[in-house]
Formats: structure tokens, sequence, C-alpha cells
């Protein structure tokens, strides 16, 4: 999958540490996402981005900060996480987030464990 | 909060066999996605579903949705051991895109 990528692909830091996902997309779409996926909990929306302007925020804690340089790069940078921040942390793409519904391209995801 | 519901938890089936998958939800949507994830990777489309729309088909899928009753289905025929994947239904009430994934069908398709 070459569409939408992820670095790194695998993350281990302590409570700490700070560190930053990386996601970058060669789709030319217009809207970014970042997931979270933790083990027996559905996929949860944490942050969009809508032409480098962020859109929505679904009550994030704040030591998740995100940053969209530009339409084709999101960072969700990261410090004194807890050790439930571990799980499988997506980003996503679309077209746009617009008013017509747009189906959404994944990275592979980075895997996050917090020591 | 959460809104679609995928029933059931997990499926096993044979090669060759039919899987239905179910989703229910409890808000009105603008459109229904359904998403297949391989263990631990990312999420591959499968297909969307507008509201004004009441069946689809792609290859070897085809998603029904019935907004009266508030569900949709995604039927695989003729599943293959590449089948093999958790299966999850996203609802956008909007249609800016913000989805809500249900937890998912884990479907097991045996040679």
């Amino acid at each position: 999958e070459t569409g939408v990528t992820q670095t790194p692909r695998h993350l281990v830091m302590g409570m700490t540490n700070k560190k930053s996902l990386k996601c970058e997309q060669h789709l030319g779409h217009n809207a970014m996402y970042w997931y979270k996926q933790s083990a027996k909990k559905p996929l949860e929306l944490m942050f969009v981005y809508s032409l480098e302007e962020r859109v929505e925020n679904n009550s994030v804690p704040s030591r998740f900060s995100p940053e969209c340089p530009n339409s084709s790069h999101l960072f969700l940078h990261l410090h004194t996480l807890q050790p439930e921040d571990s799980a499988l942390y997506l980003c996503a793409s679309s077209q746009d987030a617009g008013a017509t519904g747009y189906e959404q391209y994944f990275g592979p995801g980075t895997r996050l464990t917090v020591t | 909060s959460q809104q679609g519901e995928e029933d059931p938890q997990a499926l096993s089936i044979q090669e060759g066999e039919n899987a239905t998958m179910n989703c229910s939800y409890k808000t009105s949507i603008n459109n229904l996605q359904w998403y297949r994830q391989n263990s631990g990777r990312g999420l591959v489309h499968l297909i969307l579903i507008r509201s004004n729309e009441r069946e689809k088909h792609s290859g070897r899928l085809r998603v029904t949705l019935d907004t009266s009753k508030k569900s949709s289905s995604l039927l695989i025929t003729a599943s293959r051991a590449a089948d093999t994947a958790s299966y999850f239904c996203a609802t956008d009430p909007s249609g800016y895109s913000t989805l809500t994934f249900g937890k998912g069908t884990m479907l097991l398709v045996s040679p």
C-alpha cells in the first residue's frame, strides 16, 4: 500500500518521552484523519483536518498534539503519555471532508507501546 | 458514542460458503461504509452506500441498507481463505466524513 504511508511502524516510548508519528498521503486528497484503535474498543476518531485546518477534535487529551503543515502530511506529536495510550494509531485520507461523504484510505498504522 | 454495531462478533465458515454480517445504528446517516482489516493492519475501504440507496454490489460483495430499520448487511459470496479479516461498518451522520465505527465482525474462512 503506497497511497498512505506511516512512520514509524512500531514505537516503544517511556511516559516521559516526546515522540512524533508521521503520515503522508500520495493521493492528492484534501482531508486527513488520525484514529486510535485499542484492543476490544471500536476505532476512535481523534482529529480531522480539511485543507490543513483542524475541523474536528474529539475531546482528545492535550498530550496528543496534531500538526498538518500541508494537505499531504500529518503529524501526531506525543508527550507524557500513559500506558493506556498504547494502541494502533491509524492515519487516513479522503478526497475531501465535504458534505457528500467520501471513502477513506488508511495507512498501515503505528503500533505504539507506552512503558 | 458508538454508532454502528456489527453482528455477529465472530463468524467461522468454509471456503465457498457465503458470509453475512449485519450492522445496526442509532441515528440518521448520510452514508454508511464497510471496511476490512487484516490482523493489526490498516483498514481497506470496501463499499460506500448512501442513505437514498438500498443495495450496492462490488464483485463478490453485496451491501444492503434499510434506513427505516437503521440496519445494513454485508454479504460476501463464494468466500475464500483470503477473505479472513475483521469487517467494520462505519456511519457518517452528516456527510462530513466524521466516521463512527463499530467493534467489527471477525470472519474466519477455512480452506
